[in-house]
C-alpha cells in the first residue's frame, strides 16, 4: 500500500539558509500535517490541511510556512534557518472528511534537517 | 488546551514478559480519542492501537491491549509477551472529536522501552 513520501531524507543546511521539504500524501488523503521533533523530544505540531486550505496552526515560527498544492502535495518551507531548527520533521495524512477524528493518522518516515 | 502526561520515561521488561505503559491526559471534552504510537530506532511513527472515549470496551490488537479509565482520564498501554521487536520510543497521543476530523495529535513526552533478551 502506498505510504506517505517525504523528500529529502536528509538535508543539511547552513545558518540563515532556506530549506524546503516537501511531502506526499497517501492518496485521497484530504489532510495533512506537519510536525517537528527535536532530539529525544516528542513531536511538535507545526501546521495542517484540509482540503488544500489551512486548518489549524500550532508552535510554527513566523520563519516558517507551508502550502498544499492542487495535487494534495505540501511542502514546508524554512527560512533565515537556526541552530535550533535541526530536528527531524514529519509529515503526516488522514482522510477525514465524516470521520469526526476516528481515521488513522499515517506518518512518513520523516526528513532529517540539520543546520550547521 | 489538551496535555498528555507520560510520568515513566524509561521501562524495560525481559523478553516473553508483561509490561505496561502509563499515560494520562487532561481535556474537559467528552468526546475524542486516544493513541499508543510507536517510534522504534527508525524514527517511523507507527500506530499500535487507538481507543474511541465513547466506547467502554478496552482496545485490543494481538498483543497489545489498553486500560481505559475515562473517569481517571487513564490511558495505559500493556504488551503481553513481549519480543525484541517492541523495543522502541512509545508515545500516548490525544485527539479532539469534531465535526470534520482533521484535528491534530498532542503527544505525551513519550517512554522508552527495552527489552532485555
Amino acid at each position: 500500500a502506498a505510504g506517505v513520501i517525504q523528500s529529502p531524507r536528509h538535508l543539511i543546511k547552513e545558518k540563515r539558509e532556506t530549506a524546503t521539504l516537501k511531502c506526499y500524501p497517501i492518496p485521497r488523503h484530504d489532510t495533512v500535517y506537519w510536525y517537528q521533533q527535536g532530539p529525544g523530544q516528542d513531536p511538535q505540531f507545526l501546521i495542517s490541511f484540509y482540503e488544500k486550505m489551512q486548518s489549524d496552526k500550532g508552535s510554527i515560527p513566523d520563519r516558517f510556512s507551508a502550502q498544499q498544492f492542487s495535487d494534495y502535495h505540501s511542502e514546508l518551507n524554512m527560512s533565515s534557518l537556526e541552530l535550533g531548527d535541526s530536528a527531524l520533521y514529519f509529515c503526516a495524512s488522514s482522510l477525514e472528511t465524516g470521520a469526526r477524528g476516528g481515521n488513522t493518522i499515517y506518518f512518513g518516515e520523516g526528513s532529517w534537517l540539520t543546520v550547521v | 488546551a489538551q496535555t498528555v502526561t507520560q510520568s515513566q520515561p524509561e521501562m524495560s521488561v525481559q523478553e516473553a514478559e508483561t509490561v505496561t505503559l502509563s499515560c494520562t491526559y487532561d481535556t474537559s471534552e467528552s468526546d475524542y480519542y486516544l493513541f499508543w504510537y510507536k517510534q522504534p530506532p527508525s524514527r517511523q511513527m507507527i500506530l499500535v492501537i487507538r481507543q474511541e472515549a465513547y466506547k467502554q470496551q478496552n482496545a485490543t490488537e494481538n498483543r497489545f491491549s489498553v486500560n481505559f479509565q475515562k473517569a481517571a482520564k487513564s490511558f495505559s498501554l500493556k504488551i503481553s509477551d513481549s519480543q525484541l521487536g517492541d523495543a522502541a520510543m512509545y508515545f500516548c497521543a490525544y485527539r479532539s472529536m469534531t465535526n470534520f476530523g482533521n484535528e491534530k495529535l498532542t503527544f505525551g513526552t513519550g517512554t522508552r522501552l527495552t527489552i532485555i533478551p
